[in-house]
């Protein structure tokens, strides 16, 4: 089966506080791209990253990171100090190898209080 | 460049009858996507296209139709709306295959049938 669980479904922070969203995934595929995107209160959906498989390294950008772990088929994103800017529904997808579907997780929703 | 765009933003239809929605970009795309979004279920696919000329059924291709006369155009179609075809529908299009390049997405069109 081909997967992606967002467990969270809704996280509320104070402005400057770190946050991670979980994603995990399933898969039997062995080459794969995750993605994260953000869907702000306008409604458009902005694309955040991509990483394939074979890439495990940590990415950085700013105050987003993202921990990739095959071992535990998990995709997860930090925001840092996180600004009321954040607040939006974030979704984690999956494109298994040589596929053209784009396998969404059903999105937390972060909301950032001032 | 405009990227990705959608027509229209907003409908309300009456049980029965039939809408075209239209999805262009403008980044010489070869592969294009028809989504809709309902709460707490994430993105799911209903139709697709790998070119000029070409379509395919995704995860939830009934009621609906599509055509890809033009390259940077994708239709879709709905013959006899019904209510249970509420929903945000998006467009998106990527270069590749979608695992090779990031499918990006237009603004959505929200659709109300009454």
């Amino acid at each position: 089966a081909q997967k992606v669980t967002q467990a969270q479904t809704e996280i509320s922070v104070v402005e400057k506080e770190d946050v991670t969203l979980d994603c995990v995934y399933e898969t039997r595929d062995t080459t794969y791209y995750l993605f994260w995107y953000k869907q702000p209160p306008s409604g458009e959906l902005v694309f955040l990253i991509r990483r394939n498989s074979f890439d495990e390294q940590n990415e950085i950008s700013g105050r987003y990171s993202w921990n990739f772990q095959k071992s535990t088929s998990s995709f997860n994103f930090t925001i840092t100090a996180s600004q009321v800017v954040d607040s939006a529904v974030y979704f984690c997808a999956l494109t298994p190898y040589n596929t053209d579907k784009l396998i969404f997780g059903t999105g937390t929703r972060l909301q950032v209080f001032p | 460049n405009a990227g990705v765009t959608q027509t229209p933003k907003f409908r309300v239809l009456k049980t029965g009858q039939s809408m075209t929605l239209l999805c262009a970009q403008d980044m010489n795309h070869e592969y294009m996507y028809w989504y809709r979004q309902d709460p707490g279920m994430g993105l799911r696919l209903i139709h697709y296209s790998v070119g000029e000329g070409t379509t395919a059924k995704g995860e939830v291709p009934d009621g609906y139709n599509v055509s890809r006369l033009k390259k940077q155009n994708f239709l879709l179609g709905l013959e006899s709306a019904a209510p249970s075809q509420t929903s945000v529908y998006f467009c998106a299009s990527s270069q590749s295959q979608g695992g090779w390049d990031t499918q990006y997405f237009g603004p959505g069109t929200r659709l109300t049938v009454l």
